[in-house]
């Protein structure tokens, strides 16, 4: 079945430094990948998708390309915040469990000033 | 516009106990999907109505979990009796179109069974 493989943290680093989290999947088909973001106290919220192999989605700073070649979809940010300060997940959907979602199990980041 | 809003936040309860959590979809939102997260692992799907109807609930774990949706508006999930196992944090989404990929995630419940 379909499975995604993200890095475990916690991740500490500094305001402005360099963010990598790596995220690795398993899917039959061409499935979308996502990365979504919750920050404390709050829902999941979409960060940024790609749905194509090569396709690179970005968002507020953030970018991931979708490496079909690899089966990756690592996050970075050159320069992170303290509001960055939360849990990532890497997420597909579209291989063998269809319109699920299938997610990693997240990784924390904690930014600190 | 209101999101996904689901009760309670929290929720302690004791092993054998009855809980049951509320999930209110965006209004208009056909599609809503609950799941959960347990002891820190990854987000598992549980199950996906369309409407008032179970589209998909193959990630349900036994006949302890039963989650309705009446009327297609809000739904909820029962957990009959409670078991340790259970304990994780339970998200509710909802998205217009089965298409249209962006799915809109309350905020959880986070479950303890003691």
């Amino acid at each position: 079945g379909d499975s995604v493989t993200q890095m475990e943290g916690p991740v500490t680093l500094s305001e402005e430094a360099f963010l990598t989290i790596n995220c690795t999947y398993t899917a039959t088909g061409y499935p979308s990948l996502f990365w979504y973001v919750q920050y404390p106290g709050e829902g999941l919220q979409l960060l940024l998708k790609a749905t194509k192999a090569d396709d690179k989605g970005s968002n507020k700073g953030f970018e991931a390309t979708y490496r079909k070649e690899t089966t990756s979809f690592h996050l970075e940010k050159g320069s992170v915040q303290v509001s960055d300060s939360a849990v990532y997940f890497c997420a597909l959907r579209g291989g063998a469990a269809g319109n699920k979602l299938t997610f990693g199990g997240g990784t924390r980041v904690l930014v600190k000033p | 516009e209101a999101g996904v809003t689901q009760f309670p936040s929290h929720s302690v309860i004791e092993k054998g106990q009855t809980v049951t959590l509320r999930c209110d979809p965006i209004s208009g939102h056909d599609n809503l999907y609950w799941y959960r997260r347990v002891m820190g692992k990854e987000i598992k799907f549980l199950l996906h109505f369309v409407k008032e109807s179970k589209q998909d609930e193959s990630g349900m774990p036994n006949n302890r979990f039963l989650a309705e949706r009446t009327g297609g508006t809000y739904s909820t999930l029962k957990v009959q009796p409670a078991e340790l196992e259970d304990s994780g944090v339970y998200f509710c989404a909802s998205s217009p179109g089965v298409r249209n990929e962006k799915l809109f995630f309350g905020s959880g419940t986070q479950l303890s069974v003691l």
